[in-house]
């Protein structure tokens, strides 16, 4: 079956760069998503990638896609204290219903 | 602009009890799906529903019971509540064209402890 996992806590300087690690086993993904989930609150859609794309870049966003190697990566630039939450790497793949996989979600801290 | 609501938001239950949690989204959403959220363990889908009347089984349904009479109320039972499901509860909603651009629409969660 599919499988997503995630490093489960990552600790960044303000200001500095974050990186957040996933790989993910089904090769039929379409689309791979990173949700942002704060404390007390549901997830919430940070960006997509569909599978034929290698790089996607939003304001402070950039996700990276490797194919080959099932690996997709999060980067946020200038990270804030803000950007504190836990994110979530998911895949949907391409069959039945929009079943989406999510892996256990990296807590991101950010100190000041 | 509510978009998905679930009640209740805290609840405490004894082993044995019962209980509907209660989804409902403004959004015309066709999909429907109920996650658990456990530390380490991440989102596991217990249900889900592809339309009014339809419901299918999710990775760990066991324990559960789902109902979706109307389009935009989606509900989860327990029917006999065990300490195991003590967890944190998530509804969530999509488009079948364009859910796969706008991914699911999450509520705000319901905390559930059963002791």
């Amino acid at each position: 079956g599919e499988d997503v996992e995630q490093s489960l806590f990552l600790s960044v300087r303000e200001g500095d760069s974050s990186v957040i690690n996933c790989t993910y086993t089904d090769s039929s993904s379409t689309y791979l998503y990173w949700y942002k989930q704060e404390p007390g609150a549901g997830l919430q859609l940070l960006t997509y990638i569909f599978s034929n794309m290698d790089m996607k870049q939003d304001q402070r966003l950039t996700v990276l896609l490797n194919k080959k190697d099932k690996h997709l990566s999060l980067r946020i630039a200038d990270t804030q204290t803000g950007d504190s939450a836990i994110y979530f790497c998911a895949e949907m793949n391409s069959g039945g219903y929009q079943k989406v996989t999510f892996g256990t979600g990296t807590k991101l801290q950010v100190i000041p | 602009n509510a978009g998905v609501t679930q009640t209740p938001k805290f609840r405490v239950l004894k082993t044995g009890q019962s209980m509907t949690l209660l989804c409902a989204q403004d959004m015309n959403h066709e999909y429907m799906y109920w996650y658990r959220q456990d530390p380490g363990m991440g989102l596991r889908l217990i249900h889900y529903s592809v339309g009014e009347g339809t419901t299918a089984k999710g990775e760990v349904p066991d324990g559960y019971n789902v109902s979706r009479l109307k389009k935009q109320n989606f509900l989860l039972g327990l029917e006999s509540a065990a300490p195991s499901q003590t967890s944190v509860y998530f509804c969530a909603s999509s488009f079948p064209e364009s859910g796969a651009l706008y991914g699911y629409t999450f509520g705000s969660g319901t905390r559930l402890t059963v002791v």
